[in-house]
Formats: structure tokens, sequence, C-alpha cells
């Protein structure tokens, strides 16, 4: 049973628009909640990432959002832009950061 | 900039063969990772390790082992490589207790015919 679920497998968004990626997660113990974003050919690379005692973090056009009680989290990339075009993937751990989790990716489409 | 490197970016295997994955990072960072990516899955954790001959099982342990002898270097090893394990491996690294994001290096796609 997948602990970290990312319901949308794909998204398109037009250029300049919002671009909102969902992650909904079922244990309880996640205490430290990360965002990557993978290229074709390349490893994953860090986005944003937020602890669970925050409900918001910003950098730059992304911000992440995180709702406890419902296990529910979201990136949020305004404006969306054409470079942006990649699987998103959503992880968590622990307060330990050893044991990580992935969600399955929603690869985003910005369409010019 | 923080590096992790992969010995090979595309392996080709047979079944039964024993497969060897490398990976080096070069940031001194105490805890590294080995995952698999498979379409519709995402990664999945396959062991990990937060000190030098430390090693812990992830998720999918099963048909895989791992080295650590030196801080740097964390290798993956298949003992006998079916055709199941044909997949994209990632390795990531990242420093303990201060933040948790990783770096990965860029994959390498097994091959298991």
């Amino acid at each position: 049973d997948q602990q970290v679920k990312q319901n949308s497998p794909s998204l398109s968004v037009q250029e300049g628009r919002i671009s909102i990626l969902n992650c909904d997660y079922t244990n309880s113990m996640f205490d430290y909640f990360l965002w990557y974003k993978k290229y074709p050919a390349e490893g994953p690379t860090f986005l944003i990432s937020i602890s669970s005692i925050k409900d918001k973090n910003e950098d730059g056009r992304f911000t992440v959002f995180l709702n406890k009680s419902a296990k529910h989290l979201s990136l949020h990339i305004v404006p969306s832009q054409p470079g942006d075009s990649a699987v998103y993937f959503c992880a968590a751990t622990d307060n330990y950061g050893q044991n990580f989790v992935f969600g399955p990716g929603t690869r985003l489409s910005v369409l010019p | 900039d923080v590096k992790v490197t992969q010995s090979s970016r595309y392996l080709v295997k047979r079944t039964g063969e024993k497969v060897f994955l490398e990976c080096v990072q070069d940031m001194d960072h105490e805890n590294m990772f080995w995952y698999r990516q498979d379409p519709g899955l995402g990664l999945r954790l396959i062991y990990f390790s937060y000190d030098v001959k430390m090693k812990e099982k992830g998720d999918i342990p099963e048909g895989y082992s791992v080295s650590r002898e030196k801080k740097e270097r964390f290798s993956l090893i298949l003992e006998s490589a079916s055709t199941n394990q044909t997949s994209m491996y990632l390795c990531g690294s990242g420093l303990a207790g201060v933040s948790y994001e990783q770096y990965f290096g860029p994959g390498t796609r097994l091959t298991v015919t």
C-alpha cells in the first residue's frame, strides 16, 4: 500500500498560469516533506521542503502548503514556465531523515 | 556543487550474473541511499546507509545487498540478476541532521536479459 500518493499522473497548464500539484500521505510518523523535479535522463533535483511544524514554505515561484490534519500537501508554481515541464515527486521522511518514501510522480507539461 | 556520480549510465546483464553498481559522492555526506525507479511506482528505497559499514533495509531489499567501506562510496550488489530487476537505479546522498534534502546521481539504466 502506497504511503505517499500523487493521484494525478499528469497535468497540463498554460504558461504564466498557476500549477498545483497534490500529494497525500497515510503515515502520521512522517515529519518532513520534500518536492523533487526530474527531467528525463537526469537524477531528481531538490526543489523545496517543509517541516511538519509549518503549514507553508515559499521559495521564489514555488510554494508548498501542508495540511497535517488532512495529511495533504501541495506544490504551487506561479507563474508556470515551459522549463518547469518535468516529473514532480513528493517525498516524505521521519525525523531521522533516513527512511524516505516517494510518491509515483506527476508529469507536468507547461504549454507555451 | 555537490556531485554524485554513478559508475555506469547504461548496463546490460544476463540473468544470473552478479552485478555491481557503484555510487560516489564528493560532499562528505553521512547518508547514502539506493533507489529503483519504475513507471507508475516512483522511487522505491532499496537500502540506505548512515555511516561507514552501516546499512539499513528500505522497502524492497530482496535480491539486493549493499556495501559501504568508505564514506564517499556506496555500492549496490545484485547477487544473481533477474529480469524483474530491470529498472532505473538512482543513488542519493545527504547530510545527517541538518536538512533532509538528497542529491542524486544521473541514474543507471539496468537491463537484465
